[in-house]
């Protein structure tokens, strides 16, 4: 098993454009997440999935949107970056809430 | 407002010595609570976890206390290790809303040798 797969490793973008951060999980997992890393904020939740077609609102998910169309797939989409976005992108899957597995992140810069 | 919240940015301990870290938390609905530890360029990696039916786990170097009145959870490591060095996040959930992990800021642990 792959575990959770997360493309690019490395981003940056100019202020008002576009682009989708690529996760992917093998484990059969139906819950997914999206979490962004910020100094000193720990991680939040922006979005997350409990299955195939079903997506809620985090903690933070303003200026971000996800689809769930597959099992394995999670993408987050950035419709117009902005330098607040600056930040690591983890992506993880579970069963369940009792432990998430973590990709290995996005480094995004908006500049 | 801060549900989950690790008021210790840093520890550094010696080898082979306790580490303990520090969790504390605002929301009386959080019912199950992890411990995750991060290298530096890499994700998280889950290290232990306890339900608040419980207020106690051990998973050998690594125990994880819950007292529940108090809304504090601590990581007790014992002995450390110098490759125990990372950051450490506790997370905690409410289980109905799973897939929903609310972070605290993270402790950095340094174990010098």
């Amino acid at each position: 098993n792959a575990g959770v797969t997360q493309t690019p490793k490395f981003q940056v973008l100019k202020t008002g454009q576009s682009m989708t951060l690529q996760c992917a999980q093998d484990m059969n997992h139906e819950y997914m997440s999206w979490y962004r890393q910020d100094p000193g904020m720990g991680l939040r939740l922006i979005h997350y999935s409990v299955g195939a077609g079903i997506t809620d609102q985090g903690e933070v998910p303003n200026g971000y949107n996800v689809s769930r169309s597959t099992t394995e797939d999670f993408p987050l989409r950035l419709l117009s970056a902005a330098p607040s976005q600056t930040s690591v992108y983890f992506c993880a899957s579970s069963r369940d809430t009792d432990t998430q597995y973590f990709g290995p992140g996005t480094r995004l810069t908006v500049l | 407002d801060q549900q989950v919240k690790q008021n210790s940015p840093s520890l550094s301990v010696q080898e082979g010595r306790i580490s303990i870290l520090n969790c504390d938390y605002t929301n009386s609905m959080f019912d199950y609570f992890l411990w995750y530890k991060k290298y530096p360029a890499e994700g998280p990696t889950f290290l232990i976890s306890i339900s608040s039916i419980k207020d106690k786990n051990e998973d050998g170097r690594f125990t994880v206390f819950l007292n529940k009145s108090a809304k504090h959870l601590s990581l007790h490591i014992v002995p450390s290790q110098p490759g125990d060095s990372a950051v450490y996040f506790c997370a905690a959930s409410a289980r109905g809303n799973t897939g929903k992990l609310i972070f605290g800021q993270g402790t950095t642990l340094q174990v010098k040798p």
